[in-house]
């Protein structure tokens, strides 16, 4: 079984451009999150969608980054336009949606986002 | 608020020797899940161990074990017997809310054969 897949691995942009990471969950995960580690922080909470829904979007910094998941699959979170504090690896999680609230989320490998 | 504290951020241990990571969290909520993650190089977060707050017995699976005290709200991992495939950063979460993760900074363990 394929686990969470996130595209890019890495990306280099200057500030002011515009970027878009993309999480591939487990396959059947309904759950979907999205984290952010940014250097010398802890990994911190950005949103989590249920299916195609926004769940919880509290986490979210700023205007500036968009989260979609369109179909209830894949998901995307673009930022634009990017600042240089928006640098981090950005984690993305996926659990099934059962009747138990606390399944074990399964982590992609990040994508560390450069913004210089 | 939801708080873990994971104070030492680098720890070295020569193959074979035991290596305990702290791990003390803070929440309002009276049912909670503790958990450890396991950060290899290749990057992924590997799922280690859930506990919730009603079961205070330690767990051991192989070389790991677990210490989790509610009196001290503390969640204790002990590796041992360290191998070099050990090596890696570990990160304690409490899990709130809709199964929101708050973590602690992580510990990267060093283990030199």
């Amino acid at each position: 079984e394929a686990g969470v897949t996130q595209f890019p691995s890495h990306s280099v942009i200057e500030k002011g451009q515009t970027v878009t990471l993309r999480c591939d969950p487990i396959s059947g995960h309904d759950n979907l999150y999205w984290y952010r580690r940014v250097m010398g922080k802890e990994i911190k909470f950005l949103l989590h969608f249920v299916k195609e829904s926004k769940q919880d979007e509290s986490g979210m910094p700023n205007n500036r980054f968009l989260a979609e998941r369109t179909g209830g699959t894949y998901s995307t979170l673009k930022v634009q336009p990017a600042e240089l504090e928006d640098s981090g690896v950005y984690f993305c999680a996926s659990s099934q949606l059962t009747g138990f609230s606390y399944n074990e989320q399964f982590f992609g490998p990040g994508t560390r986002l450069t913004v210089l | 608020a939801q708080k873990v504290t994971q104070a030492q951020t680098e720890i070295s241990v020569v193959e074979k020797e035991d290596v305990t990571l702290d791990c003390v969290y803070e929440t309002r909520d009276t049912t909670y899940y503790l958990f450890w993650y396991k950060q290899p190089p290749s990057g992924e977060l590997v799922f280690l161990i859930r506990r919730n707050s009603f079961d205070e017995q330690n767990e051991i699976s192989g070389r790991y074990s677990w210490n989790f005290q509610k009196s001290t709200s503390s969640f204790n991992f002990t590796i041992t017997a360290s191998q070099v495939v050990d090596s890696a950063v570990y990160f304690c979460a409490l899990a709130y809310g809709n199964n929101r993760l708050a973590f602690g900074k992580g510990n990267q363990v060093v283990v030199i054969p």
